[in-house]
Parts: C-alpha cells; structure tokens; sequence
C-alpha cells in the first residue's frame, strides 16, 4: 500500500532562510510524487510533480528513489509561502487515486 | 485543466440526518474522486466512482453511510448518512485525466450538531 510520511506538522522560518519540506514515501511499484499547497481559504492545488522537473514559484523537489524521498525545497523563502503543503504519491499509470501525507504548515516570519 | 464545483458549500447540520454533497466538473471524466478532510488532519480517499458502475469504498469507508451516484461523465453526489458529531469535516470532489494532475473542487465544509 501507497505511505506519504511528512514529519513536520509545523515548520517556522524566518523570511529569505532557506526552506525544505520533508517527504518520504512507500510504494512497491515507480510512483508518481507530487507536492500540493493549500494557501489559506483557498482549495487545494498543485505545487509540482517530479516528472515535470519544473520549478514553481522558486520551489523545487527531486525524487531520491535510494532514500525514497521527495522534499520541497526553496532557496529564500517568502512571506506569501505561508500555507499547508500535502506531499502525495499516486501509482503510475493516471487513473491511480492519491494518497496525501499528514501536511506540513509553512510559517514565514517576517 | 478541469474546473470543479460543489453544493453547498458549507453547512450545519443536525445529528440523524443526511446531507447530499454535489459536484460539477466542467469536462468529461473517467474517474472521480470523493475525499474527507477532518479538522487539522490531512486528507482521506472515502470512495472512488466511475460512471456506469458502483464505487468503490476505501478501508474504513462503507456504501451504508456514504452512498454515491455516479449517473454521467460530469457529475456525481455523494451522501453522508445518518450523521453523527464525527462527521464535521470537509468533503472534497476530486478528478483526474490520465498522466494529468489531481483537480480538486472548493470543498464543502460540514458541520454536525
């Protein structure tokens, strides 16, 4: 069965440090890893998945398959960063449901 | 992308009772998704529905308390049934197209009495 762990409930920097959100996952197949952000009174969406290999809005994840990992990770984090951001897998194949991890709350400091 | 709606979007229900939860989506799907979001929790797969056949209800979740209709490609409902206190949370439609990313709808926040 598909496991997204994000040890973080809470993670507090100060803007412009440098932020990264934890994410591990299980799956015995070659899943598809996304990270989705959730800003405040907002609905979910969709940050970046790791086949994409894109960055947004300055993030960037890499999948590490030998540590089964997929952080989030921003070189200077920015006050509009504050939000929930869920790390999900889904199997491959498209028509796969999606597992969420617990999520991890982002506070920038100003 | 997909645009997706849903009815009502919030309300305050009474112990015993059920409500039906709508969702829209603007475009043809093959799969659509029905999750909960309890409060400071992360999200919870409740059921998966295709069109033309039953859903299919992850561990935990039963058809009893959480009927679904599926009747087209652009629309499904979703039921929570005889409500309890414990039920107070967020319900969320959700789709996808193969190798696309996961749409999710605006939520329909419930709460029980």
């Amino acid at each position: 069965a598909q496991r997204v762990t994000q040890p973080e409930k809470l993670l507090s920097v100060f803007k412009g440090a440098p932020v990264e959100l934890k994410c591990n996952y299980s799956y015995s197949g070659s899943p598809e890893l996304f990270w989705y952000v959730q800003y405040s009174r907002q609905r979910l969406q969709l940050l970046l998945r790791h086949i994409s290999r894109e960055s947004i809005k300055g993030f960037t994840a890499d999948l590490n398959k030998g540590e089964t990992s997929f952080h989030l990770k921003k070189p200077f984090a920015q006050e509009e960063d504050s939000a929930m951001y869920y790390c999900a897998s889904r199997g491959a194949g498209g028509y796969q449901k999606v597992t969420f991890g617990t999520g991890t709350k982002l506070q920038v400091i100003p | 992308s997909a645009v997706i709606s849903q009815k009502p979007s919030r309300d305050i229900c009474q112990r015993g009772t059920s409500l039906t939860i709508q969702c829209q989506v603007d475009s043809q799907v093959t799969m659509m998704f029905w999750y909960r979001q309890q409060p400071g929790q992360s999200l919870t797969l409740i059921a998966t529905a295709n069109q033309g056949s039953e859903a299919t209800y992850e561990s935990g979740f039963v058809i009893d308390k959480f009927p679904i209709s599926r009747p087209n490609l652009t629309f499904s409902t979703l039921t929570v049934s005889n409500m309890s206190p414990e039920d107070s949370s967020i319900y969320l439609c959700s789709v996808n197209r193969a190798g696309d990313e996961q749409f999710f709808g605006p939520g329909t926040r419930l709460t029980v009495l």
